[in-house]
């Protein structure tokens, strides 16, 4: 049973560009969240979505950022017009329905670098 | 407001014992997670509680006290290897994870 899946693992941007950060999650996960980590700091919400619905994305910014979990295929965290302070690690996590052992699955992160 | 306090950084002897403390207030509990993340890698779970009292797990062990918005993790026997963060976050009434800012905790010879 795979676990959860992120790629690119490494992901260099010009100032500007486009980021696109993709998860699969772990088989029978339907919940996906997406977190923010800078360096020597905690984990930062960015955005909860179940298949097709974005159930929260408090933690997102308004402007430059969206996510999406199609009924096919992997979540999708997209940066538009990347700005050097975008630079971070993204995790992404997965869990089975919130209940009973509903702890989160995290994938290995993609580094985002902003020149 | 929600909230997670752990210390920032701790430091500690190989084959020692180490307690890593917790507080939070959070809207609605649906349980405890210690998660441990090594540096530059993701984070990976390590215990849940949602009763009150000590889970043993191997080395590590998690106390909860609800009444008193509490938790710990204890680690016996410290290896070089245990130098990671350890990351506290609590389950609110929707099952979203509030974390804490982690513990970094540094293993001396």
């Amino acid at each position: 049973n795979a676990g959860v899946m992120q790629n690119p693992r490494h992901l260099v941007r010009r100032r500007g560009q486009e980021a696109r950060l993709r998860c699969s999650p772990m088989k029978g996960h339907s919940h996906v969240y997406w977190y923010r980590q800078l360096p020597e700091e905690g984990l930062k919400f960015m955005v909860y979505l179940q298949k097709e619905n974005i159930i929260d994305e408090s933690g997102m910014p308004k402007e430059r950022f969206s996510a999406e979990f199609p009924k096919e295929g992997p979540s999708i965290l997209r940066i538009q017009q990347v700005v050097r302070g975008d630079s971070a690690a993204y995790f992404c996590a997965s869990s089975p329905q919130p209940g009973t052992g509903y702890e989160q699955y995290f994938g290995p992160g993609t580094r985002l670098t902003v020149t | 407001g929600q909230n997670i306090d752990q210390p920032t950084e701790m430091t500690a002897t190989e084959g020692a014992i180490v307690q890593i403390n917790c507080t939070y207030q959070t809207s609605g509990f649906n349980g405890l997670f210690w998660y441990q993340q090594h540096a530059g890698e993701a984070p990976t779970f390590l215990s849940y509680n949602v009763l009150d009292g000590l889970e043993e797990k191997g080395r590590f062990s998690s106390f909860l006290s609800r009444s008193k918005g509490y938790s710990y993790l204890l680690l016996k026997e410290l290896q070089m290897k245990d130098s990671a963060s350890y990351l506290c976050a609590v389950g609110d009434s929707n099952y979203q994870l509030i974390w804490g800012a982690g513990t970094k905790l540094i293993i001396k010879p």
